[in-house]
């Protein structure tokens, strides 16, 4: 059973453009969702990340929204830039038991010149 | 900064063989993970250490066993390697909560 599932699979988008990638949770005690950004080769790094008693973080082109009530959140990559390429993961943890986090399935951006 | 380490880097067995990776991190964090990444499926937790001295399953153990030595290494151990283990293996380690966790750069191994 999948708890966090995300979409799209993969995304392309022209350079300057928005990207969006959705995650959506089923278990509703998680407390705490973070992004996370992986380049080929690398491990994954923390990019952004949010409480759900806040409806949106934004830091530089990157900004969270979440719907507590749709149990939703999104990922929003404002002027998109080549060295964006990389894969995206959601994920969601319950803080205060070990911080385990559980990901989503990843998305592969690709932002294209 | 090294930040968390993992060895080997790439590595390829034979059913049946078996394997110790070794994760090392050098920001005194309380917490250190194993994940396994495969395509189309994320990251998902193998075991966990909330602090030195302690150790849990994650959402899939079976076919692996993990030993914190001490408060900067945490070593997976594989002992006997089966095709459906091949995959990217990454360690990473957390101080606290609401801190980000770290991760190492992944030990790729393919199991024939």
């Amino acid at each position: 059973q999948q708890q966090v599932k995300q979409s799209p699979q993969s995304l392309i988008v022209q350079k300057g453009g928005i990207s969006i990638i959705n995650c959506a949770y089923e278990n509703t005690a998680f407390d705490y969702f973070p992004w996370y950004q992986q380049f080929p080769g690398k491990g994954p790094a923390l990019l952004i990340a949010i409480r759900p008693d806040v409806s949106e973080k934004k830091e530089g082109r990157f900004t969270i929204s979440f719907n507590k009530s749709a149990k939703q959140f999104s990922l929003h990559i404002m002027d998109s830039q080549p060295g964006d390429s990389a894969t995206y993961f959601c994920a969601a943890t319950v803080l205060g038991t070990a911080s385990k986090l559980t990901f989503g399935t990843g998305t592969r951006l690709q932002v294209t010149l | 900064n090294a930040g968390v380490t993992q060895t080997p880097k790439f590595q390829v067995l034979k059913t049946g063989q078996s394997m110790t990776l070794q994760c090392a991190q050098d920001m005194n964090h309380n917490s250190m993970y194993w994940y396994r990444q495969d395509p189309g499926m994320g990251l998902r937790l193998i075991y966990y250490s909330a602090s030195e001295g302690t150790t849990d399953k994650g959402e899939v153990p079976n076919g692996y066993n993990v030993s914190r030595l001490n408060k900067r290494e945490f070593s997976l151990r594989l002992e006997s390697a089966a095709p459906s283990q091949t995959s990217v293996y990454f360690c990473a380690s957390l101080l606290q909560d609401y801190q980000p966790q770290h991760f190492g750069d992944g030990t790729r191994l393919s199991i024939l």
